[in-house]
């Protein structure tokens, strides 16, 4: 079994100051873990994978994650917010073992707020 | 190139009647994937498709919800007797189905019961 815990549903962070949304994790194997976005009226989109290579990921728009296995959590931080930062972000998780062929179980996820 | 598309984007419908939603994916993507995304929630995962059969519909709630993809490409979610309960966003997402390991989501088609 597999699952993600969102630690907040909701931040607010002023803008150009640094953004933490936090998510631990629960997987039988070794995960593969993701950050989607989600802007409103807009699809899902990836903004950074980890699996299993190295533990601190870089995705888009100046955002990043780290694996830590010690403390089964997967954070994603940015060091400055922008304006169009605000959106939905799910922490979501699939097992590794078959490289992708894998429903991914989400977090509830959470609305990041930027304050001008 | 273009990406995932569902239609239709809205969709509103009675109480028990039928309703099928559709999804075409990446050009190239083996597996598909349809997930529902209640309000306030992460989308849950419904049914993946690798090809034309159906390898995992743990997802599926109960026998009123089918999907198919019988030429391994585009699929077609299929709802009968809806309910109330039955409202929200169906997503839909493909990949490769190999170690690129990302799935690409569509818009989604937002259903509501009435």
């Amino acid at each position: 079994a597999q699952s993600v815990t969102q630690l907040d549903s909701h931040v607010s962070v002023s803008e150009g100051t640094p953004v933490l949304l936090r998510c631990n994790y629960s997987s039988s194997y070794s995960p593969s873990l993701f950050w989607y976005v989600q802007h409103p009226n807009k699809g899902l989109q990836l903004l950074l994978k980890y699996t299993s290579a190295a533990t601190l990921v870089k995705g888009i728009n100046g955002f990043e994650a780290e694996f830590k296995k010690s403390e089964t959590s997967f954070h994603l931080t940015k060091p400055s917010a922008h304006m169009s930062d605000a959106a939905e972000y799910f922490c979501v998780v699939s097992p590794e073992a078959n490289f992708g062929n894998e429903k991914l179980t989400f977090g509830t996820g959470t609305r990041l707020t930027i304050i001008p | 190139g273009a990406g995932v598309s569902q239609t239709p984007s809205n969709k509103v419908t009675e109480k028990g009647k039928y309703v099928e939603l559709r999804c075409d994916p990446i050009s190239g993507h083996t597996a598909l994937y349809w997930y529902r995304q209640s309000l306030g929630q992460g989308p849950e995962f419904l049914i993946y498709f690798q090809g034309t059969g159906a390898a995992d519909d743990s997802g599926l709630p109960n026998d009123r919800f089918f999907a198919v993809r019988p030429e391994g490409s585009v699929s077609t979610l299929k709802i009968q007797r809806t309910e109330r309960g039955d409202s929200a966003v169906y997503l839909c997402a493909s990949s490769f189905g190999d170690f690129r390991n990302e799935q690409f989501f569509g818009p989604g088609t937002r259903l509501t019961v009435l």
